[in-house]
């Protein structure tokens, strides 16, 4: 098993671009969730979702969309990117029955200038 | 006023030292408390996962929650070198969206 893979890893963008960031997961896991982590702030949830056809925001949705038309993918897109988005955005993925023991990606680190 | 309160550190103690960390918390409908490892460079991985008030234990690694005081702690006795990274509190009523601290750096000296 793989586990939880993001793609990229690195990315730079200028202001006003777009771009997708992949997340795939093998562990037949129906919720699946985007957050960022920023320095003194801690993880914050972006979007997620509970199934394919499913998704809600979360504390931070602004600036992104999200899609989930399979189990195993959950795309996050930048619809155009602004320096405040500059983070480590994490995907993670967990069992509905168990939403609290998060399965994590390695992070995306995303730098907009 | 933030829903989890987390000490940033950080925090640095020689090896075999017993490593002390807390979070408190205002949300009254948190039933689920959690604390994750994330080393640098890496995502977070869970470490301990508690439902009710009291002690859970895992090795040297011991979670207290007390919910009458809105407070949750995770201790690390005999620490190691490999312990060193940053430990995150993560709080849920389970309705799918966790709520995480600031996480607190800790450094474990040889």
């Amino acid at each position: 098993n793989a586990g939880v893979t993001q793609t990229p890893k690195f990315q730079v963008l200028k202001t006003g671009q777009s771009m997708t960031l992949q997340c795939a997961q093998d562990m037949n896991h129906e919720y699946m969730s985007w957050y960022r982590q920023d320095p003194g702030m801690g993880l914050r949830l972006i979007h997620y979702s509970v199934g394919a056809g499913i998704t809600d925001q979360g504390e931070v949705p602004n600036g992104y969309n999200v899609s989930r038309s399979t189990t195993e993918d959950f795309p996050l897109r930048l619809l155009s990117a602004a320096p405040s988005q500059t983070s480590v955005y994490f995907c993670a993925s967990s069992l509905t029955s168990n939403a609290g023991e998060l399965f994590f990606g390695e992070g995306s680190r995303l730098t907009v200038l | 006023q933030k829903e989890v309160e987390q000490d940033p550190g950080p925090l640095s103690v020689p090896e075999g030292a017993i490593v002390s960390l807390n979070c408190t918390y205002s949300n009254s409908a948190f039933q689920y408390f959690m604390w994750y490892r994330q080393y640098s460079r890496k995502g977070p991985e869970l470490l301990m996962y508690t439902y009710s008030s009291g002690n859970k234990e895992d090795g040297r690694f011991t979670a207290q929650v007390d919910k009458s005081s809105k407070y949750i702690s995770l201790f690390i006795r005999d620490s190691q070198p490999s312990d060193s990274a940053t430990y995150l509190c993560a709080l849920t009523s389970n309705d799918y969206k966790l709520s995480f601290g600031a996480g607190t750096t800790v450094t474990v000296r040889a």
